[in-house]
């Protein structure tokens, strides 16, 4: 069974603060991904990874950075934390072709 | 154009009847769309999937129909029940590995 977990439920920051959040994936899949979900608006892709140490940006990228040194394990950084950055993060990862995507718990970020 | 417009955004439905959610796409690069499914709490997981030269796939309750021509597909769950409440959302994929999402529906299925 694919397991996609991320190492917070609930975070809390400091606007200006930099702000890690972790997902690690137990599949040795290709392909692992970062959405926000906001209400009305969907699963909004901000960066994606086919590699280790390789990335894309997705669609929403501004004021994020993502680091991928393991295959397992792909890592989203937000390097000046804004409210307008406040939201649910969800990690998902896949193999080669994207058809199913795995997807974590996610991770609720309030920016004060 | 890579948007999947997706509605509505909320939907009430009595126990035993059909919920039906509708999306609709513009890029004809799309090549297989999916339809996930979110309880609260939880990520989005893979419901059911259809590929474009396909009309129709069925899976238990729930089925999807796809018009090409129109560049449209839906979701119908018959005999909704109460534990399908969740948040539903609707997706294309891109080049083989960028999912594209709807908006997502809330479904409220009434006991």
């Amino acid at each position: 069974d694919v397991k996609v977990t991320q190492s917070s439920r609930y975070l809390v920051k400091r606007t200006g603060e930099k702000v890690f959040l972790e997902c690690v994936q137990d599949m040795d899949h290709e392909n692992m991904f970062w959405y926000r979900q906001d209400p009305g608006l969907g699963l909004r892709l901000i960066y994606f990874s086919y590699d280790v140490k390789m990335k894309e940006k997705g669609d929403i990228p501004e004021g994020y950075s993502v680091s991928r040194e393991k295959k397992e394990r792909f890592s989203l950084i937000l390097e000046s934390a804004s409210t307008n950055q406040t939201s649910m993060y969800l990690c998902a990862s896949s193999l080669r072709r994207a058809e199913t995507q795995y997807f974590g718990p996610g991770t609720r970020l309030l920016v004060l | 154009q890579q948007q999947v417009k997706q509605s509505p955004q909320s939907l009430i439905v009595q126990k035993g009847g059909i919920s039906i959610i509708n999306c609709a796409y513009e890029n004809t690069a799309f090549d297989y769309f999916p339809w996930y499914q979110q309880f609260p709490g939880k990520g989005p997981a893979l419901l059911i999937a259809i590929r474009p030269d396909v009309s129709e796939k069925k899976e238990g309750r729930f089925t999807i129909s796809f018009n090409k021509s129109a560049k449209q597909f839906s979701l119908h769950i018959m005999d909704s029940q109460p534990g399908d409440s969740a948040t539903y959302f609707c997706a294309a994929l891109f080049v083989g590995n960028k999912l594209v999402f709807g908006a997502g529906t809330i479904l409220r299925v009434k006991s």
